[in-house]
């Protein structure tokens, strides 16, 4: 089962940044955040990754709280291609694991 | 940009026929996975690969699936005898072998079992 809780969907209006939450409670010292999209039946994209620091990418930003039980994704300016289904994935990032998905969280970024 | 590239992007098969779904994976990556999503669900993990062997496997990939990497460039997934059920998005994804580099997923073939 995944081990990360998100919410199910939230909006966001053009142009203004879209912050989306993640919990992963119980991660492990060695386990990364990694997030991807997934835009209509597309592959799912690789957005950003990170393990305790906060890292920024063309992308997005990821910000992980100090105690890593929970993080942000944030889209500073969302557009109308960013509707998507967002995932939050805990793995270890040696060792190639496979990833396992949630339901992640549907963004409509609305006009 | 390099891209993991997935072979057909819509494969339409008779049950009970095999199918096999191709991909490139991105050259100089090491390890490889298959995914699969049912219309309207989860994306599911099924098999990863590295060194010329499976690695790992969920329960999904029963004996009907097989893995093969022919050559230095190809990756493919091979369903024996299909049943109605295997109708799905499958995902190909590769992985450079260093830390915690992220996998990288083509844009997946639909299968259709008829």
């Amino acid at each position: 089962d995944a081990k990360t809780t998100q919410p199910t969907s939230m909006d966001c209006a053009e142009g203004r940044a879209a912050n989306l939450p993640c919990n992963h409670s119980t991660i492990s010292g060695n386990e990364y955040v990694y997030w991807y999209r997934q835009i209509h039946s597309q592959g799912p994209q690789y957005i950003i990754h990170g393990l305790k620091n906060n890292e920024t990418n063309e992308m997005a930003s990821l910000i992980i709280t100090e105690d890593r039980k929970s993080s942000t994704l944030i889209l500073p300016h969302a557009t109308l291609r960013d509707t998507a289904v967002y995932y939050c994935i805990v793995r270890v990032g040696n060792y190639g694991q496979n990833f396992v998905f949630g339901p992640g969280t549907r963004l409509s970024v609305l006009p | 940009e390099p891209e993991v590239t997935q072979t057909p992007s819509h494969q339409v098969t008779q049950m009970g026929q095999e199918v096999i779904l191709r991909c490139v994976p991105i050259s100089n990556h090491l390890y490889f996975y298959w995914y699969r999503q049912i219309l309207g669900q989860k994306v599911e993990f099924l098999v990863s690969f590295y060194n010329n062997e499976i690695s790992e496997k969920s329960e999904i990939f029963d004996d009907q699936f097989s893995v093969e990497r022919p050559d230095g460039s190809n990756f493919t997934l091979k369903i024996r005898s299909t049943k109605l059920e295997d109708s799905a998005m499958y995902f190909c994804a590769s992985r450079a072998g260093q830390g915690n580099q992220p996998q990288h997923f083509g844009d997946g073939t639909r299968l259709s079992i008829l």
